[in-house]
C-alpha cells in the first residue's frame, strides 16, 4: 500500500530533551517536506526536500532540523525543544514530475507533541 | 506577505445545501490548484485540483471554479453531506516556482443533519 508513515503519533516531552520524528514513504517520490498544524494557523511548512541531500527552510525552519540521506526517509529533529513547537506534524511526499512539477502532496497520519 | 487568503474560516451548512470555500492568491505564476480535504485525527488529503487551462472541475458532488482575472478559485459542494464535514485546504503551486508551499489557513465546513 502506497503510504507515508510517521513516528511516533504522540510524544509527551520535556524542554531541551532531543526527539527525531521519523516519516518514510514508499512510493519513490522525490519531494518531501515537514508542516505543522495550529489552531487559527493552518499548515505551515517548516522544511522541504527536493531530493536525497537537497535540504531547504519553509517559512518556519526555526528550532528544527531535517536531513535526507536516503530518498524514502526524511526526518525532523529537534534539538532543543521549547513549549512553543507542542503541535500537530505533518510529514507530506510528492513526485516531481520532470524535475520541476509538483504533483500532489500525500500525507502521513500526523504525530502529536506536547513539549512541557 | 500572506500569499493565500482562504475564506472563511468556519462554515455551517445545512444537510442537502451548497457549501462554498474560496481561495485568493497573489502569485500569478501559481499553475496548479488543489483542494485538500482534512477529517479530525487525519492527514490532509487531495480532493481535487485543476490546472489553468480549464475554468471548472466537476468530480461527483464536488466542483473546482477557477477565475484567473480574479486570482481566485472555489470549492463547491453540491449537496453537502454529513459526511463533508472536515477541514478543507487550498495550496495553490507553480511548475518550476519556489518548492516552497503555502496552504490556506483552512476553512471548517460542519454539514447539519
Amino acid at each position: 500500500e502506497a503510504q507515508v508513515t510517521q513516528n511516533p503519533r504522540y510524544l509527551i516531552t520535556v524542554t531541551g530533551k532531543k526527539l527525531t520524528v521519523t516519516c518514510s514513504q514508499n512510493m519513490n517520490h522525490e519531494y518531501m517536506s515537514w508542516y505543522r498544524q495550529d489552531p487559527g494557523l493552518g499548515l505551515r511548512q517548516i522544511y522541504y526536500s527536493m531530493n536525497v541531500e537537497v535540504t531547504d527552510k519553509g517559512d518556519v525552519p526555526e528550532g528544527y532540523k531535517v536531513s535526507r540521506k536516503e530518498k524514502r526517509n526524511f526526518p525532523l529533529i529537534l534539538e532543543s525543544p521549547s513549549p512553543n513547537q507542542t503541535s500537530l506534524y505533518f510529514c507530506a511526499s510528492s513526485l516531481l514530475a520532470g524535475g520541476l512539477y509538483q504533483e500532489t502532496q500525500y500525507f502521513g497520519p500526523g504525530t502529536r507533541l506536547l513539549v512541557l | 506577505q500572506q500569499q493565500v487568503k482562504q475564506s472563511p474560516q468556519s462554515l455551517i451548512v445545512q444537510k442537502g445545501g451548497i457549501s462554498i470555500i474560496n481561495c485568493a492568491y497573489e502569485n500569478t505564476a501559481f499553475d496548479y490548484f488543489p483542494w485538500y480535504q482534512q477529517f479530525p485525527g487525519k492527514g490532509p488529503a487531495l480532493l481535487i485540483a485543476i490546472r489553468p487551462d480549464v475554468s471548472e472541475k466537476k468530480e461527483g458532488r464536488f466542483t473546482i471554479s477557477f477565475n484567473k482575472s480574479a486570482k481566485q478559485f472555489s470549492l463547491h459542494i453540491m449537496d453537502s453531506q454529513p459526511g463533508d464535514s472536515a477541514t478543507y485546504f487550498c495550496a495553490p503551486g507553480s511548475q518550476g516556482g519556489s518548492e516552497k508551499l503555502v496552504f490556506g489557513k483552512g476553512t471548517k465546513l460542519t454539514v447539519n443533519p
